[in-house]
């Protein structure tokens, strides 16, 4: 069976610091891989989506980037991290039309 | 552009009274629709999709919802509430000839109390 992994679970930074979250996937080959933002209050936001390795389409532009450097991990990064950069970020994988299926996410809070 | 507004923010209910959570959505194509659920500090968890077929469909934990193409509307029911049932939903579309990006609603906030 598929199993994805999003580490780390909480994370304290301070504003200007660099980020870096992963996802792995597991069980499976070529996936969908995405990365959701939530903010509160504001429902999920689709900050990146990856059909492929190499292949990253963003949808808010920001402060953020995304990586897919193989086929199963979904990176992403910042140079400097902002204040409002803080929020719950959700890593998902899914096929063609199949449902989405999400990490634990991971809880950034940018001091 | 696909776009969906869940009407609620919060909704509050007793123990074993019905409930129903309401998402609209806009969309020039067609479309599948979805409902997540998500407990404190975790992902989300499908409960429930439409993809074709009956427009009334079961989830787990008890809901399902129904699809009415005319309205545009996938709203989420259940006839009794647990106290368990206490998270946060969220509506989710997806276009057929798009079918990379699932795009969400503000999500709406259960709270059951005893």
């Amino acid at each position: 069976s598929q199993t994805i992994h999003q580490w780390p679970a909480t994370l304290v930074q301070p504003v200007g610091s660099p980020l870096s979250l992963e996802c792995t996937v597991e069980g499976t080959s070529n996936p969908n891989l995405y990365w959701y933002r939530q903010a509160a209050g504001r429902g999920l936001q689709l900050l990146f989506y990856s059909v492929g390795i190499g292949q990253i389409s963003s949808e808010v532009p920001q402060n953020l980037s995304a990586s897919r450097p193989q086929d199963r991990q979904f990176i992403l990064s910042s140079k400097k991290l902002l204040l409002s950069d803080s929020g719950f970020y959700l890593c998902a994988w899914s096929f063609y039309n199949s449902p989405l299926h999400f990490g634990n996410g991971t809880r950034l809070t940018v001091t | 552009a696909q776009s969906v507004t869940q009407l609620d923010s919060q909704v509050p209910v007793f123990e074993e009274a019905p409930v129903e959570l309401r998402c609209n959505y806009s969309s020039s194509v067609s479309v599948y629709l979805f409902w997540y659920v998500q407990y404190p500090n975790q992902g989300l968890q499908l409960l429930l999709k439409y993809l074709s077929g009956s427009t009334l469909v079961k989830g787990i934990n008890g809901f399902e919802a129904e699809f009415n193409k005319s309205q545009t509307s996938f709203h989420l029911r259940k006839p009794s509430v647990h106290i368990s049932d206490t998270a946060e939903y969220f509506c989710a579309v997806r276009a057929l000839n798009n079918t990379d990006k699932l795009i969400f609603g503000t999500g709406t906030r259960l709270q059951v109390f005893p």
